[in-house]
């Protein structure tokens, strides 16, 4: 069974902190990585995407990926109260034709004013 | 551009009902995912298709069916509901190829 792991949480960060994510996968072919974040009673929505080691840049956003220790995370700089939601890390299925994707069962971030 | 759309947006069924859940997507895409997400947790993969007449099981698929008989249209059908049914459902639509998905706005459903 893939598996994508997470802290539930809640990360408590003050407003202006730096909020760090963390993720890791247990599928070793994965390409693809996804962060995408949840509102309470809303539906996930795409914040960040990456598919090369390193890191990448986005506004307040940076993802940041490791293949070798199969780890993904998640900063936001400049935390405002604003993204306080759960943050789901999202693998795509290394299996070839069967585009899945596999979720974590998220992070919920507090920022608090 | 409406997206996904889903409905309806909430239902309560009686244990053994059936019922369909609706999904359909203006956007062209291949790809389409039916999706759960109990209090608390991630989204568990019940069912998925990569093209009209294709479609394959997720992580869940025990106690739903689906088709898929145009690009458009993706619908879930619960059989004989059960308690552990009770979950907020989502439709996801993609590109595919690594792409990122489109979510509907869910559809919340309580079995009692």
């Amino acid at each position: 069974q893939k598996e994508v792991e997470q802290n539930s949480g809640p990360l408590s960060v003050p407003e202006g902190a730096i909020a760090s994510l963390n993720c890791t996968y247990s599928d070793r072919g994965s390409q693809s990585f996804f962060w995408y974040r949840q509102y309470s009673g809303k539906s996930p929505e795409l914040i960040m995407f990456i598919y090369s080691n390193g890191d990448k840049e986005d506004g307040r956003f940076t993802a940041q990926l490791n293949k070798a220790s199969q780890y993904v995370s998640l900063l936001i700089r400049d935390s405002q109260p604003s993204d306080s939601a759960t943050y789901l890390c999202a693998v795509k299925d290394s299996e070839e034709r069967t585009y899945k994707y596999i979720f974590g069962t998220g992070t919920r971030l507090k920022v608090l004013a | 551009n409406a997206g996904v759309t889903q409905t309806p947006k909430f239902r309560i069924l009686k244990i053994g009902q059936s019922m369909t859940l609706q999904c359909t997507q203006d956007m062209n895409h291949n790809y389409m995912y039916w999706y759960r997400q109990d209090p608390g947790m991630g989204l568990k993969l019940i069912y998925y298709s990569v093209g009209a007449g294709i479609t394959d099981k997720g992580e869940v698929p025990n106690g739903y069916n689906v088709s898929r008989s145009t690009t458009e249209d993706f619908p879930l059908r619960l059989e004989l509901a059960a308690p552990s049914q009770t979950s907020v459902y989502f439709c996801a639509s993609s590109t595919g190829q690594g792409g990122k998905l489109f979510f509907g706005s869910g559809t919340q459903l309580s079995v009692l």
